[in-house]
């Protein structure tokens, strides 16, 4: 079954460092995202990345985040300069058009820790 | 985005049915309704979506109201395994790829 991973599975990192998470996508896909979840609180949409480049992102999403799919398939989201209140995990996924299913293909997530 | 309403939890016994309802009364002719679950430590992961009719896969069936207003999602014997947090997204035209808003869900406990 095809699946979308992520890496770091758990990253710690110091305030105001810079954080790179990783993901690759399902091969075939074409819409890409990034959501947040908050330990206890909702799963929340950051960006959409379709055709190289960003479709829609939310106001969370603000200059300190960047995503990039530097090589045709992995899928990146960067933090500049990281706040505590950027804890949380972060998931990725992808989303084949057309397809039947409708279906978001979630990966496992990377837990982000700052200190 | 249009809004799902859900009881926040619910509590089912192992091997019974299992009907989670989710209002949508403002729901628009080019809205599917989809549900995603998240169990413990994992991403959200697809149970089913639909647009007017009836569905039914693997995993659950989806009932949807003649008015397309509400809908149920029907695990027909819960597992264990079914202890999850269930979400009821309303997702507009999702040829173009649009987004999935995520609420707050409703937790479902399984005794056993």
């Amino acid at each position: 079954e095809p699946e979308v991973t992520q890496t770091p599975s758990h990253q710690v990192t110091q305030m105001g460092q810079e954080v790179i998470l990783r993901c690759v996508p399902i091969s075939n896909h074409l819409y890409f995202y990034w959501y947040r979840q908050i330990l206890g609180q909702k799963v929340e949409f950051l960006v959409s990345f379709y055709n190289n480049e960003i479709s829609e992102k939310s106001e969370i999403f603000d200059d300190q985040f960047s995503v990039e799919r530097p090589d045709g398939s992995n899928f990146t989201l960067k933090i500049r300069s990281t706040k505590l209140e950027d804890s949380a995990m972060y998931f990725c996924a992808s989303y084949a058009r057309g397809g039947n299913t409708g279906e978001l293909f979630f990966g496992e997530g990377s837990r982000l820790t700052v200190l | 985005d249009a809004k799902t309403t859900q009881p926040n939890s619910m509590e089912s016994n192992e091997e019974e049915p299992v009907h989670l309802p989710c209002n949508h009364s403002t729901i628009s002719g080019t809205d599917y309704i989809h549900w995603y679950r998240q169990l413990p430590s994992q991403g959200p992961e697809y149970v089913i979506h639909g647009l007017t009719s009836n569905v039914n896969n693997r995993m659950a069936s989806l009932a949807i109201a003649e008015d397309r207003k509400s809908s149920t999602l029907i695990l027909h014997r819960a597992t264990l395994r079914d202890a999850a947090v269930y979400y009821c997204i309303l997702r507009p035209r999702m040829e173009y790829g649009n987004k999935l808003v995520f609420g707050a869900g409703t937790i479902l406990r399984v005794k056993s």
